[in-house]
């Protein structure tokens, strides 16, 4: 089956920036989502479409996507931005898959 | 404001049946902008997407439940359910529907705050 690869934690100081990868084989055919989840909380998209920001998602969350390697972006990161942060894309047949999810630390 | 809200049992027993109901309210779900979805998320792993219903009540899902899951749309009451038949202890996950927004985002764009479905 179609598998997202995530790293399983990453940490950075507050102003800091944090990246987070999602790797997979259909991603240079297929969008990239991310979605934020805070303990308890349903998960939040933050990313559409590979790059794209819905209103109200701060400006410092950005995200690219290159070959089979999508990746989130968070500038200046703050504290309130601790959280679990899952990648979305759809497989060859267009069933939606999730990475394993990165827990972000904020030191 | 859309909001949706998941209900059903919180406790399955093995080799039974979980149903449950999302209701949704700001928005119908017979709006052809809209797909309606079941996903879950076993504690410590990661989410996984369980199937959906179109608005006009088609449905598909994940090939790995597709033997076990059924998913209808309910246009007057403005919900719709899950049904996972044969559950195990595998099966025990906060379970969440989500509206997949068929317009500029293309995805799951609002969630429930989840139902934690324990089979034992």
């Amino acid at each position: 089956s179609y598998d997202l690869t995530q790293p399983p934690s990453v940490s950075v100081s507050p102003g800091q920036t944090a990246t987070i990868t999602c790797s997979g084989d259909a991603l240079p055919k297929q969008y990239a989502f991310w979605f934020q989840q805070k303990p308890g909380q349903a998960p939040m998209l933050v990313i559409y479409k590979d790059t794209e920001r819905p209103s109200g998602i701060p400006e410092r969350f950005s995200a690219s996507s290159s070959g089979t390697t999508a990746t989130l972006i968070i500038s200046g990161v703050q504290a309130e931005d601790e959280a679990d942060y899952h990648c979305l894309s759809p497989d060859i047949n267009g069933i939606p898959v999730f990475g394993g999810g990165t827990q972000l630390t904020v030191l | 404001q859309v909001q949706l809200q998941e209900s059903g049992p919180g406790l399955v027993k093995p080799s039974q049946t979980l149903s449950l109901t999302c209701s949704v309210s700001g928005v119908f779900v017979n709006n052809r902008d809209f797909h309606w979805a079941w996903i879950r998320q076993p504690a410590g792993k990661r989410l996984e997407w369980i199937g959906r219903s179109y608005s006009n009540g088609n449905t598909n899902s994940n090939p790995s439940l597709r033997s076990r899951v059924t998913i209808s749309l309910d246009t007057s009451m403005n919900q719709f359910s899950l049904n996972l038949t044969s559950v195990t202890a595998a099966d025990t996950a906060v379970y969440y529907c989500a509206r997949k927004n068929m317009g500029t985002v293309e995805t799951f764009d609002i969630w429930g705050p989840g139902k934690l479905v324990t089979v034992s």
